[in-house]
């Protein structure tokens, strides 16, 4: 079983539509990420949560609301949202925040759609 | 402002030969980690080597290693012999000390996308 795993790997969604993205990590780490990634643009943090608790976001429009019951699980709820947040939206996974050289775990992503 | 520059969008290489990434960064810091990863079209962004400042020695891990020039403040990739499964998009990725105005946030470029032919 990989490291760090997201559901579902792609997604079409409507702009009245409600879903989620969710990311399960089985590393035992303590800190966990969401990232955009779109074309033609380097990756963009969106939001973060170490222990629980998130401790960035990063002026992130709120259609998108994230969701971390546990250190283990992480969800990205989406609604109403934009054409131009179609993207790939990738979950990572680290130890904890704040080291130099820690290195980050990440899933395979999510490629959504909006129509 | 960007803080990470990798200048090359694309190259092509034959299998079997070596290929040079470029990664330039910007910081005042004295203290930060250097890190490459890799992402194929499945999409997973794989980490492959990672070079502290203080580090004396370039990193190496394997047929990757890190050609860290501090004094110019770059940090390219070599990949030696390549495979065809080493076609990917290939990312630098800069993390300075945190500090009270900063937690450390993992800054990367905008990637190179490799492409090995046979």
């Amino acid at each position: 079983e990989t490291g760090v795993t997201q559901t579902p790997r792609h997604l079409v969604m409507g702009m009245t539509n409600k879903k989620s993205l969710k990311c399960e990590q089985h590393l035992g780490h303590n800190a966990m990420y969401w990232y955009k990634q779109s074309a033609k643009k380097p990756l963009e943090l969106m939001f973060v949560y170490n222990f629980k608790e998130q401790t960035e976001n990063n002026s992130v429009p709120s259609r998108f609301s994230p969701e971390c019951p546990n250190s283990s699980h992480l969800f990205l709820h989406l609604h109403t949202l934009q054409p131009e947040d179609s993207a790939l939206y990738l979950c990572a996974s680290s130890l904890t925040t704040g080291v130099v050289n820690e290195k980050l775990f990440f899933g395979s992503g999510t490629q959504l759609s909006v129509l | 402002a960007q803080k990470i520059t990798q200048t090359q969008p694309g190259m092509f290489v034959q299998e079997k030969e070596a290929v040079t990434l470029d990664c330039t960064y910007d910081t005042s810091d004295q203290s930060y980690g250097l890190f490459w990863y890799k992402q194929p079209s499945s999409g997973e962004m794989i980490f492959l080597i990672y070079q502290g400042s203080y580090d004396e020695q370039n990193a190496t891990e394997g047929r990757y290693s890190l050609n860290f020039q501090k004094a110019r403040k770059s940090a390219n990739l070599v990949i030696s012999a390549s495979q065809l499964g080493d076609s990917a998009m290939y990312f630098c990725a800069m993390r300075e000390e945190p500090s009270t105005d900063s937690w450390g946030k993992l800054q990367f470029g905008a990637g190179t996308q490799v492409v090995v032919t046979p």
